[in-house]
């Protein structure tokens, strides 16, 4: 079975900071590989698919990238309304998800 | 617009059964694959299993095969996510999503609002 490995687990910063989040496949997954933003209390939000395309709507701070078994997840300049937390999936035969990712503001 | 409406939350004691639903709407329902999504409290996001409605076409991820049962009802646009016998364990947010691609289970938007379900004696 594939694992994905998403790290790190938390991470704090600053508004207007670069902010990266890795998400690793146990095996070639090509680039299916998705990310999606839950905030506290409401339903995950898809806001990239298949690695690198951003969902229609969300904001260009956003982007991903990668193939393979790596992945990255960046927010260019962070917003306070960016504050949730953040999962990768990954979709070979049935979808998965990495841990997730809680973004804080520091 | 594309819609996906959860039954509301649930109370239920341990070993009672339970069916929640997530009812499609603007959309080819038999087209889309719809997945469910367990969120335990404070925890992350889990893929339980997913249905095509169009054939029936079942899938479990390892970890809830043989816990929990998934069904369709295509002529009411609705899936279902059933257990026989509920465990204070199963506490959980429940999400249904649908998959974007027709006939692809690759990535999954919208989402339901999530029924809260609570096992409790």
């Amino acid at each position: 079975d594939i694992q994905m490995t998403q790290s790190p687990s938390s991470l704090s910063a600053s508004v207007g900071d670069r902010v990266t989040i890795t998400c690793q496949a146990s095996q070639d997954i090509s680039n299916y590989l998705n990310w999606y933003q839950q905030k506290p209390g409401k339903a995950p939000k898809l806001l990239i698919y298949d690695a690198s395309n951003l969902e229609t709507g969300v904001p260009s701070r956003f982007s991903g990238s990668g193939s393979g078994t790596d992945f990255t997840f960046t927010i260019s300049s962070l917003q306070p309304e960016d504050i949730a937390t953040y999962y990768c999936q990954q979709y070979d035969n049935l979808p998965l998800f990495g841990g997730g990712t809680k973004v804080e503001i520091k | 617009e594309v819609q996906l409406v959860q039954s509301g939350a649930e109370v239920k004691k341990p070993g009672e059964s339970l069916k929640i639903s997530c009812k499609g709407s603007g959309y080819s329902f038999t087209s889309y694959w719809i997945g469910w999504v367990r969120q335990m409290p404070g925890k992350g996001l889990e893929w339980m299993g997913i249905i095509y409605p169009g054939d029936s076409d079942t899938r479990y991820s390892p970890s809830f095969q043989g816990q929990v049962t998934i069904s369709a009802d295509k002529s009411i646009s609705t899936a279902y996510l059933q257990w026989s016998s509920l465990k204070a364990s199963d506490t959980a947010m429940y999400y249904c999503a649908r998959g974007v691609v027709p006939g692809s289970p690759t990535w999954f938007d919208p989402w339901g609002q999530g029924t809260l379900v609570t096992v409790s004696s």
